[in-house]
Parts: structure tokens; sequence; C-alpha cells
């Protein structure tokens, strides 16, 4: 079993509309829960992150953590279709010396049609 | 400010051929990464730096070398290339002002190895 499971999609959805994107992880000692965003053909952008359980919001875009259940949601509202992209989730685990692993998961290809 | 550069930006191999990946970062990050990107895998980490001087072995390290020539500068060297190498690499930094984990991503590199 991989250690953060990711739908591959693809999802498809019309302009404006709501979508939610989620993971799942197997690793209880994750606390730090990211959300890359990745562009046909570049580098994963980082769009935010979350520490622990809760909200975090940042304009169109609401990540949400559930540790009692190890599950990580992504929302973005109003999509658009500049939205269209691959949303990689990434958990990290802590190493020594301040450093993080990223855990990714595999990866959820939006598209967003006008 | 550049963020994280990678050279080249293509390069096909013939088995056998050795060759080495460039990265530079310009933020004053301490520690560095190189991961691969294969379809239906996600990223995968090859080799990490957690700071100038150190390295150490990620989730896929075999068939590659790295050296952290300075704060800067992260390389990773196919001694042998083969096929199974054949793969996106990605090199990114974290570690700055800004926070400790979070990761930031060059454009990549895209190995093929024939």
């Amino acid at each position: 079993q991989k250690e953060v499971e990711q739908d591959p999609g693809p999802l498809s959805v019309p302009e404006g509309a709501i979508v939610s994107l989620n993971c799942t992880y197997s690793n209880s000692a994750f606390q730090y829960f990211m959300w890359y965003r990745q562009y046909s053909r570049k580098g994963p952008e980082l769009l935010m992150y979350t520490y622990s359980s809760g909200n975090k919001e940042d304009g169109r875009f609401t990540a949400q953590v559930d540790k009692s259940s190890k599950y990580i949601s992504l929302f973005i509202r109003d999509s658009q279709p500049s939205d269209s992209a691959t949303y990689l989730c990434a958990p990290l685990r802590h190493g020594s010396s301040n450093t993080g692993k990223l855990i990714f998961g595999q990866g959820t290809t939006l598209q967003v049609k006008p | 400010n550049a963020g994280v550069t990678q050279t080249p930006k293509f390069q096909v191999l013939k088995t056998g051929q050795s060759m080495t990946l460039q990265c530079a970062q310009d933020m004053n990050h301490n520690s560095m990464y190189w991961y691969r990107q294969d379809p239906g895998m996600g990223l995968r980490l090859i080799y990490y730096s957690a700071s100038e001087g150190t390295t150490d072995k990620g989730e896929v390290p075999n068939g590659y070398n790295v050296s952290r020539l300075n704060k800067r500068e992260f390389s990773l060297r196919l001694e042998s290339a083969a096929p199974s190498q054949t793969s996106v690499y990605f090199c990114a930094s974290s570690g700055g002002e800004r926070g400790t984990y979070e990761q930031y991503f060059g454009p990549g590199t895209r190995l093929t190895v024939t």
C-alpha cells in the first residue's frame, strides 16, 4: 500500500464549479500537508500548506486536513480554465537538521471547461 | 530572483553513457533535493542534501550519485545510464526565511535513455 493515495482522474468540470480534490495517507506522524499545482511540462508550484488538522484558506483555495481519518482535501471555488493542471498532495515526513521529505501522491489531473 | 534553475532542459543518452544534471538556487536555502517523476508514480525522492557538505539517499537512489558543490549548487550524476532512468528530473530547495519545509521546484530536465 502506498503511503499517500490520490485518484489520478482526470476530473473534468465546467467553469465556475466547486472542485474537491482528495488524498488519503497512512502515516499518522505526518504534520505538514502541502498542495502543489503542476501545469503541463512545468515544475510543481507550491499552492499552500496546512499544519496538523484544520482548514486554511487562500483566495479561492481551501486546504483541509482531518488527521483522525487521515484525509486531505483541496477545494477550489469558482474554478477557472486557468486552474486546469495536475494537483499533487504531499504530506511531509520530518527529517534531521530541519529537513523534511515530501511524500507525493500520484496527482489528480483537473480540466476546467469554459 | 531566478529561484531554482536546472540545466539541461532536455537530454537524450544512449545506454551506458554518463551525464550530470545541474541545479542551482538563489534563495539562500539550506536544503536541496533531486526527484524523478514518472507516469503513474508521482514524484519520488532520489537524493537530498540537508545542508552544505551533507548528502543522503532518498527513496530511489540506485544508479545515481550527487554532489553538493556549495550552498547554491547540487548536481545529480548518472554514471552509466539505463532505459529505466528515462524520466523527468526535478531539483528543489527549501529552508529559507519563509519557512523551513516549503520546497520550491525547478523547471525540470527531460531525460530519454535509448
